[in-house]
């Protein structure tokens, strides 16, 4: 059974730095044509795409906002870390993690953890 | 980067009707495509991958079609558990795999 949980701090300061860990099972990212992707929701908006990272350790981002993402994967410890910096209280959202299998799209997701932006 | 327009933004249909929810791409995606449902409160779900394969579990009335730059989402006799908002999403390639902007679906 494939799973994915999100963790990570649910309130941050503006201009702070946000981590969030995506921690999975079921699967290896080092197996070709797998991936994990990172997606946010803001209250009451749209799904938006954020970053991408694939069994090759190559690494994809929403160019919008790819100066302040780095993605980045622990392969032993079945995780996904995603960074942002400079925060701002439009960030606030949802976010959630996904496996991206290559052809099939994104077809796990995890529960998403809430983040607010706020001093 | 590709632009991904969805149409309508909303729609309310009759328990029964068959709905179809429209998504463009500014260029060509072959048809790497997938429609996702999300109901309120809830993580969104895979419906459909590569424009027209039913992802395991989703009920038959779902269908998805098209290739290029035009694809819908079909949904034949409405339910009362199809209330949600539905997105879809390209991803081709790198670096973009955008969403559309979403169609909230009603009953009346």
């Amino acid at each position: 059974q494939v799973t994915l949980r999100e963790s990570g701090p649910a309130l941050v300061k503006p201009t702070q730095t946000l981590t969030l860990t995506c921690s999975f099972s079921g699967f290896s990212l080092s197996a070709g044509g797998m991936c994990v992707s990172w997606v946010r929701q803001p209250p009451g908006k749209a799904l938006e795409w954020l970053a991408l990272i694939d069994w090759d350790d190559d690494k994809y981002y929403n160019t919008s906002l790819k100066t302040r993402l780095t993605i980045s994967k622990d392969t032993s410890k079945n995780q996904v870390v995603l960074t942002m910096t400079n925060m701002d209280p439009v960030d606030t959202a949802t976010y959630y993690c996904a496996r991206f299998y290559y052809y099939y799209a994104m077809d796990v997701w995890g529960q998403g953890t809430t983040v607010t932006v706020s001093s | 980067d590709i632009q991904m327009t969805q149409s309508p933004s909303s729609l309310s249909a009759s328990v029964g009707d068959t709905v179809t929810i429209t998504c463009r791409a500014s260029r060509g995606i072959s048809n790497y495509l997938a429609w996702y449902q999300q109901k309120p409160g809830k993580v969104p779900k895979l419906l459909i991958y590569a424009a027209s394969n039913l992802q395991s579990g989703v009920p038959s009335r779902f269908s998805g079609s098209g290739s290029g730059t035009d694809f819908t989402l079909t949904i034949s006799s409405l339910q009362p558990e199809d209330v949600a908002t539905y997105y879809c999403q390209k991803y081709n390639n790198p670096p973009m795999f955008a969403f559309g902007q979403g169609t909230k679906l009603e009953i009346k």
